[in-house]
């Protein structure tokens, strides 16, 4: 079952916050989120495994809720280099991970 | 480690023709993923490989597509025969057990 990301875009402003939601209608063992750039492959950025911790990096943070099955991606003050497409890829425990559509994020000057 | 490795990174074929994708994982690594990248599906898992058996074919479009991983440094999608609707981003990844998954750069295919 494909997870299910919204909001499916967004536009901000440099120095502004976003909020990225990923929800799955299975029981997970793992959330994954990546970033596409455009005409790229996607890179990970961070992976939350159940029962850890919330996970950070820089202005980067995450959450999961085990319970409710779902994941946010937090992005704080907002930086150009930020501007591309987020995956979120969910893991039930057989190691196979399986991607929502997407977001697609746009950092304006 | 060079990352995960795919070849051709842009193939053009005309339909009706057959099309080998080929991907060589990151050494260590014990999975292997095929993926398809489209604007309105987004990224679809096509088939997972585990220790080089295919563990979920689930996501293969049909007949005309099949892979295979010999080794465990080598794997390839094929699709015979090729249709417009095939044209996509193709990528493959691959990842140790419970861990991040790498990417390669991906092969495009455009199917005229």
């Amino acid at each position: 079952q494909q997870p299910v990301q919204s909001p499916q875009a967004v536009i901000l402003r440099e120095g502004e916050d976003a909020v990225i939601n990923c929800s799955s209608s299975k029981a997970l063992y793992s959330v994954h989120w990546y970033r596409q750039k455009h005409g790229e492959a996607p890179v990970f950025l961070m992976i939350l495994l159940k029962g850890g911790e919330q996970k950070g990096h820089d202005k980067i943070s995450a959450s999961f809720n085990e319970k409710k099955q779902q994941s946010s991606l937090y992005l704080t003050a907002s930086q150009l280099s930020y501007s591309g497409t987020y995956f979120c890829g969910t893991e039930d425990g057989d190691d196979k991970i399986i991607f929502g559509k997407g977001t697609r994020l746009h950092i304006l000057p | 480690d060079a990352g995960v490795i795919q070849s051709p990174r842009h193939e053009v074929t005309e339909m009706g023709q057959e099309v080998t994708l080929r991907c060589k994982p990151i050494s260590g690594h014990n999975s292997l993923f095929w993926y398809r990248q489209t604007m309105m599906r987004g990224l679809e898992l096509l088939i997972y490989f585990n220790n080089n058996v295919p563990i979920d074919d689930s996501g293969m479009p049909e007949d005309r597509f099949s892979a295979k991983m010999p080794n465990a440094s080598f794997s390839t999608l094929k699709i015979q025969p090729s249709e417009p609707r095939d044209s996509a981003v193709y990528f493959c990844a691959s990842k140790r057990e419970y861990t991040e998954a790498f990417f390669g750069q991906g092969t495009r295919l455009t199917v005229v």
